[in-house]
């Protein structure tokens, strides 16, 4: 149990278009979501906390229009990274509360902008 | 605020030898602690947490960390190391068990045969 998925697992975009990343809590129900992003050899920082039927709050140094964060259903954020451009590249994790009030990690989108 | 050391960028070992990964934390208020795995090109996996009670604490594979509120450390240990895990070990905080974390820099751990 306590499952997340992310779709799509590898994606190559070119500068300039918006990709869509989507983070799915397959056997429970989350009403919170965190988006994390990790560039190479680095650690996972935080960029938002996404709430179901609400607005995503944002960290500091994070740019609300260009990450769009939206959690329609208690299973379902996405995340769309708008007008990529190379400096986007990077591997994107989501994690989900679950009932249990624990903590459960995605298995994270790897995106390449060229 | 939070925040999260862990000394060792990167810690090569010798298989069935022992290890240990350091992490420090600093907190103004109580925290939970727990450390992760993350496999290459893969997402995290959580070993181990701290929430209260035993301050030593036994997770999956084999790993073990203790809380030590005194040092501010929770590192984390493994008696005999396999070439398995090999792979990058982040320590991190939080207010609580299902909210948002603060994650260190992480420990690439490399196990040498």
């Amino acid at each position: 149990g306590a499952v997340v998925s992310q779709h799509p697992s590898w994606v190559i975009c070119k500068s300039g278009t918006s990709v869509k990343i989507e983070c799915r809590s397959l056997d429970f129900q989350a009403t919170t979501m965190f988006w994390y992003r990790q560039f190479p050899k680095q650690s996972l920082m935080l960029m938002a906390t996404s709430n179901e039927g609400s607005k995503a709050t944002y960290e500091q140094g994070v740019e609300k229009d260009k990450f769009l964060i939206n959690h329609a259903s208690l299973t379902l954020s996405t995340l769309t990274v708008t007008s990529a451009h190379p400096e986007d590249s990077s591997f994107y994790i989501c994690s989900a509360r679950g009932s249990l009030y624990e903590q459960y990690f995605g298995p994270g989108t790897r995106l390449t902008v060229t | 605020a939070q925040s999260v050391t862990q000394l060792d960028s990167q810690v090569p070992v010798f298989e069935e030898a022992p290890v240990e990964l350091r992490c420090n934390y600093s907190s103004s208020v109580s925290v939970y602690l727990f450390w992760y795995v993350q496999y290459p090109n893969q997402g995290l996996q959580l070993l181990l947490k701290y929430l209260s009670g035993s301050t030593l604490v036994k997770g999956i594979n084999g790993f073990e960390a203790e809380f030590n509120k005194s040092q501010t450390s929770f590192h984390l240990r493994k008696p005999s190391v396999h070439i398995s895990d090999t792979a990058e070990y982040f320590c991190a905080v939080g207010k609580t068990s299902y909210d948002k974390v603060i994650f260190g820099p992480g420990t690439s751990l490399s196990v040498i045969p």
